[in-house]
């Protein structure tokens, strides 16, 4: 299977506590995403990288967010001093960004992984 | 701010009706994608649309790019109860933009 994978699928968590999540895009996909979704909402963006380089960050992600994609394959999401409001489904995608004018053009999704925080 | 609104927000429909949902933004985007998504899983790719009045068809599921690539339109023929779920738009610049999403329910 080539699709995106994103382990755990499923996290419950204390409040406090630290939670990290990661995702594995399509391997010769040179974007990827990660988006917050709340029951019956479209996916919230959070930030994306090109390769390794973080290229933009929603001014919604607290500093207890933080992102890595180190090598520029798989990227982790950290998730620090977990709050309720915290508790969603959280999806990364990964794209192929074309050369001409670095316009990403499809975006495949994983399956997410739901985080609970009692 | 949403840049792309989508309506209706949720749709309750007997099987075998026609239904259409709209996705609709002032901004103008390079492509425009439709998902699906169920319960508990990720966003499915449906289609994705790049020229301005374009009609692609997936089946029973027609889609329509508008001529000035800021809105967009999904068709469904004769609905059947596995259409159900969550169909969301995403307007595509540099990052992708989703809608608000449209709940289907589709009733035997």
């Amino acid at each position: 299977d080539t699709g995106v994978s994103q382990d755990p699928r499923h996290k419950i968590t204390k409040r406090g506590q630290n939670v990290t999540f990661r995702c594995d895009p399509i391997s010769e996909h040179n974007r990827l995403y990660w988006y917050r979704q709340t029951l019956g909402q479209g996916p919230e963006f959070l930030t994306y990288f090109q390769n390794e380089a973080q290229l933009e960050k929603s001014r919604l992600l607290s500093d207890r967010f933080s992102a890595e994609r180190p090598k520029g394959s798989f990227s982790t999401l950290e998730i620090q001093r977990t709050e309720q409001g915290d508790s969603a489904m959280y999806l990364c995608a990964s794209s192929l960004a074309r050369s001409s004018g670095g316009r990403a053009h499809e975006q495949f999704f994983g399956p997410g992984t739901r985080l609970t925080v009692l | 701010t949403q840049l792309l609104e989508q309506s209706p927000q949720f749709l309750s429909i007997q099987e075998g009706e026609n239904l259409t949902v709209y996705c609709n933004s002032s901004s103008v985007f390079s492509s425009l994608q439709w998902y699906r998504q169920e319960p508990g899983e990720g966003p499915v790719l449906l289609v994705t649309v790049v020229t301005g009045g374009e009609v692609k068809k997936l089946k029973r599921l027609t889609f329509q790019f508008g001529d000035a690539r800021k809105d967009s339109s999904l068709h469904i023929t004769a609905a059947q109860t596995g259409d159900t779920g969550l169909y969301l738009c995403a307007g595509a610049w540099n990052q992708f933009y989703f809608g608000t999403g449209t709940s289907l329910t589709v009733i035997p």
